[in-house]
């Protein structure tokens, strides 16, 4: 058991609307990130959040933004949503600690774009 | 940017059997390299991980092994069980303190154990 909590598990949007997903960090961990993992492929990096500042950031568009709380926890929204935005949305929650940081996932937010 | 290759993108055993998936990398500064297990329905799970400045580490019955020179790694599964059935996904971080900060993953091999 990791520790990481996402919600909702599985949600189902139309074309234009705009999803935002929640998730919890492991109890110790300072650290989130975001990743979008398409059916049958590995997950692709979208932006880590550090002290409720945005600490790097893959290769996606602005309409991907992400907010960090106090409490570590974590919210991704996407605004305008495609069809190619259906994917499993994976957090990972991390302590920062340079050289020894790893990452551990929950299981995920299934997105549907219809 | 980072490119991860992974190979075979299936494998089947037998049971009791040993397993090896290889990966390879592009940028020369990585220094972390992890390997994830993910199950049907379920988030990736850390199972092994090693930086640059080793070349071999063991847990039980998996290993991992590195090569900087060659630019790959490996992951290596001895004793294979039905439950080590699931798909295994490399990665690998080039971040300057060798923190896991952004992963780059390969495309997943499916391992399949036949009882």
């Amino acid at each position: 058991e990791t520790g990481v909590t996402q919600s909702p598990t599985h949600l189902i949007k139309t074309r234009g609307q705009q999803v935002t997903l929640r998730c919890s960090s492991q109890s110790g961990h300072n650290t989130v990130s975001w990743y979008q993992q398409a059916l049958g492929q590995g997950p692709q990096f979208i932006f880590q959040y550090y002290r409720e500042e945005e600490n790097g950031r893959g290769n996606f568009p602005p309409r991907f933004s992400g907010l960090q709380f106090p409490n570590y926890s974590s919210e991704l929204n996407v605004n305008a949503l495609e069809l190619d935005d259906s994917a499993l949305y994976l957090c990972a929650s991390s302590l920062k600690q340079g050289a020894n940081e790893k990452l551990f996932f929950g299981s995920g937010t299934q997105l549907s774009v219809l | 940017g980072e490119n991860v290759e992974q190979h075979p993108s299936t494998l089947s055993v037998q049971e009791g059997d040993s397993a090896v998936i290889k990966c390879t990398y592009s940028d020369s500064a990585s220094n972390y390299f992890p390997w994830y297990k993910q199950e049907l329905g379920k988030g990736p799970q850390l199972i092994i991980d090693i930086r640059s400045n080793v070349g071999e580490k063991k847990d039980q019955r998996i290993a991992v092994t590195l090569n900087k020179t060659a630019k790959h790694f490996s992951l290596h599964i001895t004793e294979t069980q039905p439950e080590d059935s699931a798909v295994y996904f490399c990665a690998a971080s080039s971040d300057l303190y060798g923190s896991a900060r952004q992963l780059t993953f390969g495309s997943g091999t499916q391992l399949t154990v036949l009882p």
